[in-house]
């Protein structure tokens, strides 16, 4: 078995500010992924990333910046925290991007003030 | 871009009770998954099914797929306390990307 391991757990910024989210995973897939939750509802595809150093966009990109620079590690930034902000930010990976199970990490809670 | 929707917000069934849960979702997809999500966890996937099949089981669980109708259902028998939690179904479209539905709380009284 592996595990996904997100940090921090809890982010409290101030409007405009830059953040960074940080995911690791040691199941050796190659294929991660970034989704924002909000409060009582479904997941929203951020980024993704095939391999080392791929960068995909999802459907919510604006607004966000990812990095791979290790196959075992994808780390996620709000460009500029939008007052009010409130979210989960959840990391996954899966084996390949036609492999269809997604092990996901117990998430990231931002909120702005 | 497709949308996969559950059918209620929120069901709640006594300990022991059979309970399903509904899908929808619009356009052809390859797959489609449930997960479950609990309180402060990221999501774990129950079942996948494929396009081509009816249905697939999983323990206590039992998923099932109409293309025709674009639905889906999820049924759990014999419930228990530590299934209460959320229920999402996803459909995989053709680029292997996951649209998510907005969930239904399941909530399993003792």
């Amino acid at each position: 078995g592996g595990i996904i391991t997100q940090t921090p757990k809890f982010l409290i910024g101030q409007e405009g500010q830059k953040l960074t989210l940080k995911c690791q995973q040691n199941f050796n897939h190659d294929t991660m992924y970034w989704y924002r939750q909000d409060s009582g509802k479904g997941l929203r595809l951020i980024y993704y990333s095939i391999t080392e150093n791929d960068l995909q966009k999802g459907d919510l990109s604006e607004g966000y910046d990812a990095s791979r620079e290790k196959k075992s590690s994808f780390s996620l930034t709000v460009t500029s925290a939008q007052k009010n902000e409130m979210a989960v930010f959840l990391c996954a990976s899966s084996i390949g991007i036609n492999q269809d199970t997604q092990y996901f990490g117990p998430g990231t809670r931002l909120l702005v003030l | 871009s497709q949308l996969a929707e559950e059918n209620s917000w929120a069901l709640s069934v006594h300990e022991g009770e059979s309970v399903t849960v509904n899908c929808s979702y619009k356009t052809s997809i390859t797959a489609l998954q449930w997960y479950r999500q609990k309180s402060g966890k990221g999501p774990a996937q129950l079942i996948l099914i494929r396009s081509n099949e009816r249905e697939n089981r999983n323990g206590r669980l039992r998923a099932t797929l109409d293309t025709s109708s674009q639905s889906s259902s999820l049924s759990i028998t014999a419930t228990r306390c530590e299934d209460t939690a959320v229920y999402f179904c996803a459909t995989m479209d053709s680029n292997y990307q996951l649209i998510w539905g907005s969930g239904t709380k399941l909530i399993i009284k003792p």
